[in-house]
């Protein structure tokens, strides 16, 4: 069964700091791999996603990686600011039945 | 503007009752999702919903329904018979299973 898992659950960190959010997931089977963003209280905002086939995918500051055989995701941020406090969560679809799987997500602080 | 539209955004319930929580979208979007949202984990899946007059149940579907009548609405029931209801409820489509997913604004739901 496909797990997904985002660690660390919380980072704070001080503004203009690059960072890197973290997601592994247990079954290389996937079709594809999404990160979004949810505000407090809000719905989620679709960030980026990566087919299988792809090795990166960039919007703006946001770079994310995908490396299947090992498991894992990574979506850097670049020279943070604040306006980018939010949970930022990762889902994969797997390949067997197109079941989308979630993380539980990273709760990003940006201090100003 | 094109875009998933889920109301209320406030819901308050009481003991025995069953509720219908509204979503709505223009994107002409085939695949359609229910997701319960509790707070440090990530989004369980309620019911899915690839055509219209199909539906599916996904992990935690008991004491809930669904409809799917138009393609552009998918309305989801909460029925005293869901014994914990208090979450947030997201609604999201996709044009299939495999494509982006958008996301509503979510629905609160208290029982009182």
């Amino acid at each position: 069964k496909q797990e997904v898992t985002q660690i660390p659950a919380a980072l704070s960190v001080p503004e203009g700091e690059n960072l890197v959010l973290n997601c592994s997931f247990t079954d290389s089977a996937i079709y594809n791999l999404q990160w979004f963003r949810q505000d407090p209280g809000k719905g989620l905002t679709s960030l980026l996603l990566i087919q299988s086939s792809q090795r990166e995918q960039t919007s703006g500051r946001l770079n994310a990686s995908l490396d299947k055989s090992s498991g894992r995701s990574t979506l850097y941020i670049a020279a943070s600011q604040p306006g980018d406090s939010a949970t930022y969560l990762c889902a994969v679809v797997t390949s067997s039945n197109y079941q989308l799987i979630w993380g539980a997500g990273t709760k990003l602080i940006i201090k100003p | 503007d094109g875009g998933i539209t889920q109301s209320p955004k406030y819901l308050f319930r009481k003991e025995g009752q069953n509720v219908t929580l509204s979503c709505e979208q223009n994107l002409n979007h085939d695949a359609m999702y229910w997701y319960r949202q509790d707070p440090g984990q990530g989004l369980r899946l309620i019911y899915y919903s690839q055509i219209v007059n199909d539906f599916q149940k996904g992990d935690i579907a008991e004491g809930y329904s669904v409809s799917r009548e138009k393609k552009e609405s998918f309305p989801l029931t909460v029925t005293s018979a869901q014994k914990n209801p208090t979450a947030f409820y997201l609604c999201a489509s996709s044009l299939n299973r495999v494509t982006e997913a958008f996301f509503g604004q979510g629905t609160r739901l208290t029982v009182v």
